[in-house]
């Protein structure tokens, strides 16, 4: 089986620029979760989606948003890019919405922004 | 506030030693799961157990095991007889309620084993 799969793998935007990650998760998992991974705030929730629906945020601005189509794959959007938005951005799936269900992570996007 | 606190942010070991990772957690839910993951330098979160709030029964899997003690809200990690491949950062993670997941992680400990 597939693990769960991100694209692009590397990126490199400038500062005021938007950016679209995707994510594709494991065949048969509903739930996609996102999570932002940096050097001075470590690993920071994003969103969980689950039958496209947006069922948690972070703490983060409304610059960062997301969403999930019928087949379960997601996408987050980052517009007005910052230079400290450079992170890793790691998504997870799970078959189920809930922490009853384990938790698999993709190998992330690693955003760098000049 | 920091729910997660993993108090030790590096370890050296000599292959063979055993490693113990510590974390504490804060939450005022009584439902609640606890996770640790394994970062190798690849980049992937590894998943490498779930505990919930109710089952405070201490596992072992192979070289791991985890220590969960409620009355101290602690969840610990043992690598028994380490070796170079577990070289890695290590999370402690907490999900408060039983319907989101919403992972807040500790900063991590850098776990290095030398041969």
């Amino acid at each position: 089986k597939a693990g769960v799969t991100q694209t692009p793998r590397y990126l490199i935007k400038t500062r005021g620029q938007q950016v679209t990650l995707s994510c594709s998760p494991i065949s048969g998992h509903r739930s996609v979760s996102w999570y932002q991974q940096t050097p001075g705030q470590g690993l920071q929730f994003l969103f969980e989606y689950f039958s496209e629906t947006q069922r948690n945020k972070g703490n983060f601005p409304g610059r960062f948003s997301g969403r999930q189509f019928s087949n379960s794959r997601s996408e987050m959007n980052v517009s007005t890019l910052e230079l400290g938005d450079s992170a890793l951005y790691l998504c997870a799936s799970s078959l189920e919405a809930g922490p009853a269900y384990e938790q698999y992570f993709g190998p992330g996007t690693r955003l760098t922004v000049t | 506030a920091q729910k997660v606190t993993q108090a030790q942010t590096e370890i050296s070991v000599v292959e063979k030693e055993d490693v113990t990772l510590d974390c504490v957690y804060e939450t005022r839910d009584t439902t609640y799961y606890l996770f640790w993951y394994k970062q190798p330098p690849s980049g992937e979160l590894v998943f490498l157990i779930r505990r919930n709030s109710f089952d405070e029964q201490n596992e072992i899997s192979g070289r791991y095991s985890w220590n969960f003690q409620k009355s101290t809200s602690s969840f610990n990690f043992t690598i028994t007889a380490s070796q170079v491949v577990d070289s890695a950062v290590y999370f402690c993670a907490l999900s408060e309620g039983v319907n989101d997941y919403k992972l807040s992680f500790g900063a991590g400990t850098t776990v290095t084993v030398r041969a």
